[in-house]
């Protein structure tokens, strides 16, 4: 099984959709959350950390279930300039370093 | 624009060949790593330095060296490569190693012929 489970999607909405992404995490010791964004042929960029209260930073929203082991990311009213891959990422509680990152999950928003 | 410099962009080696991945830093972080992004794979941790002192070798082949001779620097030597190991090679590097934000470089997408 996967450390980070993501569906690769491509998710293809038309601007202005909401869109949400899903990501499950095997170890319970996992302490850090975050999604990162990589754009095609581009290096990863934090987009936000995921906390335990939920977190808003514009039009995206991260939402934390411990009990369940999965992470959400919500879009609104989507942008084309959304269009990229979203990586789940964890932090064990048992490393301070070692980020585990998903395959990511691919968002196509058209015209 | 990323803080973290990384040369050459692209590379094409043979299996015999020897060549040097540079990353370069210019945020003041004293934690470096070497990541390998494949197709259709997560991103996979090669290597950690904090204060330049390897932390992590995640059981990566010998034919991968890494170097780290400062904090703002970090190289990955490659000799006899195999074709499997075409991929993109990221860099990043945080502040420290308990930090949670890492900035990456653009990355060196390698291939092995």
């Amino acid at each position: 099984r996967k450390e980070v489970e993501q569906d690769p999607g491509p998710f293809n909405v038309p601007e202005g959709a909401t869109v949400a992404f899903n990501c499950t995490y095997s170890n319970s010791a996992s302490q850090s959350f975050f999604w990162y964004r990589q754009d095609c042929r581009k290096e990863p960029k934090l987009l936000m950390s995921v906390y335990s209260s939920g977190n808003e930073d514009g039009r995206f929203t991260a939402q934390l279930n411990r009990a369940s082991q999965y992470i959400s990311l919500l879009i609104r009213d989507s942008k084309l300039s959304d269009s990229a891959t979203y990586l789940c990422v964890v932090k064990l509680r048992d490393s301070s370093y070692k980020l585990i990152f998903g395959s990511g999950t691919r968002l196509l928003v058209r015209p | 624009e990323t803080g973290v410099t990384q040369t050459p962009r692209h590379l094409v080696m043979g299996m015999t060949n020897k060549k040097s991945l540079k990353c370069e830093q210019h945020l003041g972080h004293n934690a470096m790593y070497w990541y390998k992004q494949s197709a259709k794979k997560p991103l996979e941790l090669m290597f950690v330095y904090n204060f330049k002192e390897q932390t992590e070798n995640n059981s990566v082949p010998s034919r991968f060296s890494p170097e780290c001779p400062n904090s703002s620097h970090l190289f990955l030597h490659l000799h006899t490569l195999q074709p499997e190991d075409s991929a993109l090679y990221l860099c990043a590097s945080s502040q420290d190693t308990l930090l949670d934000e890492q900035y990456f470089g653009p990355g060196t997408r390698l291939t092995v012929t």
